[in-house]
């Protein structure tokens, strides 16, 4: 699998945008970009995913850069309620192979 | 999408014994996933299963330390054998639906 690298750790403050970046210089083009968040005591959500271009929906903002080697999640005004562990995931297109495969993610502090 | 529960949400167990996990899903699913999430770590895929078929294991994980049945479209366990300290952890339930995962709330199990 592709591997992706994100920082250990982020921190912001309330009602403020968050940009949490992620690494894939080796992804492939038939690789989909996907973003979940563990909240504290709560198995994972999905938050967004992409391939090429960027993508919008009501929790996030998914900025992917044209050589799709990297892509940032933003959170356009953190609250509370945002501060969990996200990670960034390659999951590859093609076949029935639809296992995600999880990093260590970025923990991400919200300060009010 | 999808809503999954677990039973039982948390036990505590002796060495030596077994403990079984159910995973109950509100919709019928192709795929089911298992995963381990060890104290302060990422999770960690143990194998994936679909109905009709035996479950597939991802390196590490073997059948007789964790065997899975997957009678129905909606339901599927997880045993975890033979308990040691090392089994320690947070097992989560996924389902693939409309081509995203979602993750049941997790059982966490401490092995005395």
């Amino acid at each position: 699998d592709a591997k992706t690298t994100q920082p250990n750790s982020m921190e912001s403050n309330e009602e403020e945008p968050v940009h949490l970046p992620c690494n894939h210089s080796t992804i492939s083009g038939t690789d989909y970009i996907h973003w979940y968040r563990q909240l504290p005591s709560q198995g994972p959500e999905y938050v967004i995913h992409g391939l090429t271009s960027n993508v919008n929906n009501r929790m996030a903002s998914l900025a992917i850069a044209e050589d799709r080697k990297s892509s940032t999640l933003i959170l356009h005004r953190a609250t509370l309620r945002d501060a969990a562990v996200y990670y960034c995931i390659l999951r590859f297109s093609g076949g029935s192979n639809y296992k995600l495969t999880f990093g260590k993610g970025t923990l991400l502090t919200v300060n009010p | 999408s999808a809503v999954i529960s677990q039973k039982p949400s948390r036990d505590i167990c002796q060495r030596g014994t077994s403990l079984t996990i159910q995973c109950q899903v509100d919709s019928q699913v192709t795929m089911m996933f298992w995963y381990r999430q060890q104290p302060g770590q990422s999770l960690t895929l143990i194998a994936t299963a679909n109905q009709g078929s035996e479950a597939t294991y991802e390196s590490g994980f073997v059948i007789d330390k964790f065997p899975i049945s997957r009678p129905n479209l909606t339901f599927s366990t997880l045993t975890v054998s033979n308990l040691s300290p090392e089994d320690s952890s947070i097992y989560l339930c996924s389902v693939l639906d409309h081509h995203e995962q979602f993750f049941g709330p997790g059982t966490r199990l401490t092995v005395l």
